[in-house]
């Protein structure tokens, strides 16, 4: 069963601050996405990753940056947060093969407060 | 561009009606289509997906061309149907869109 695990489920930051996100893997997928949920928005992807050091943006890259060091490991970095990055944040990973089977295994979400 | 619309932001059935959640979808070339689910308090995770044509949880979903949709359909809603329902479109090659979303309410 694969497991996708978000470091917290709840974060309050200041204004300013530099926050981290850490999303882990135990299935040795190759593919790592980071996804922003927001009521009436949906899903709106930031950074993806196919692999160990590599990095991609996504469409909303604005504010963030990512670091893939380890293959089960992706994390995501707001440098300096605003109020406007309050949302609930979508870890998600994927089997080699995006023309495979297309099941994207999320983890359980970190909702950041930026106050 | 790819987009994704499901024009219900809400949608409340009683127990036992039918259910359609609408999709809509724009994409030129030949789509792969999902459904995703989110329980309350559960993480997000994949209903069904066209290309299987299969039945999860007495849920369909017909891909139509003509009209671009992926509606997802239940002859009887169940209460435990209640949850946070989106659309996805992954064009060949690329990356997830997903539609802005759908919450579905079944009334006892």
């Amino acid at each position: 069963d694969v497991k996708v695990t978000q470091s917290s489920r709840y974060l309050v930051k200041r204004t300013g601050e530099k926050v981290f996100l850490e999303c882990v893997q135990d299935m040795d997928h190759e593919n790592m996405f980071w996804y922003r949920q927001d009521p009436g928005l949906g899903l709106r992807l930031i950074y993806f990753s196919y692999d160990v050091k590599m990095k991609e943006k996504g469409d909303i890259p604005e504010g963030y940056s990512v670091s893939r060091e380890k293959k089960e490991r992706f994390s995501l970095i707001l440098e300096s947060a605003s109020t406007n990055q309050t949302s609930m944040y979508l870890c998600a990973s994927v089997p080699e093969d995006l023309s495979g089977l297309g099941i994207q295994y999320f983890g359980a979400g970190t909702r950041l407060s930026v106050l | 561009a790819q987009r994704v619309t499901q024009p219900e932001k809400l949608l409340s059935v009683f127990k036992g009606a039918p259910v359609e959640l609408k999709c809509n979808y724009s994409y030129s070339g030949s789509p792969e289509l999902f459904w995703y689910v989110q329980y309350s308090r559960q993480r997000l995770q994949l209903l069904l997906r066209h290309i299987s044509r299969e039945s999860i949880k007495g849920f369909t979903a017909d891909l139509n061309k003509g009209e671009t949709s992926f509606h997802l359909k239940k002859p009887f809603a169940q209460e435990e149907d209640s949850a946070m329902y989106y659309c996805a479109l992954r064009p060949y090659g690329q990356n997830f869109v997903f539609g802005p979303g759908t919450r579905l309410s079944v009334l006892p």
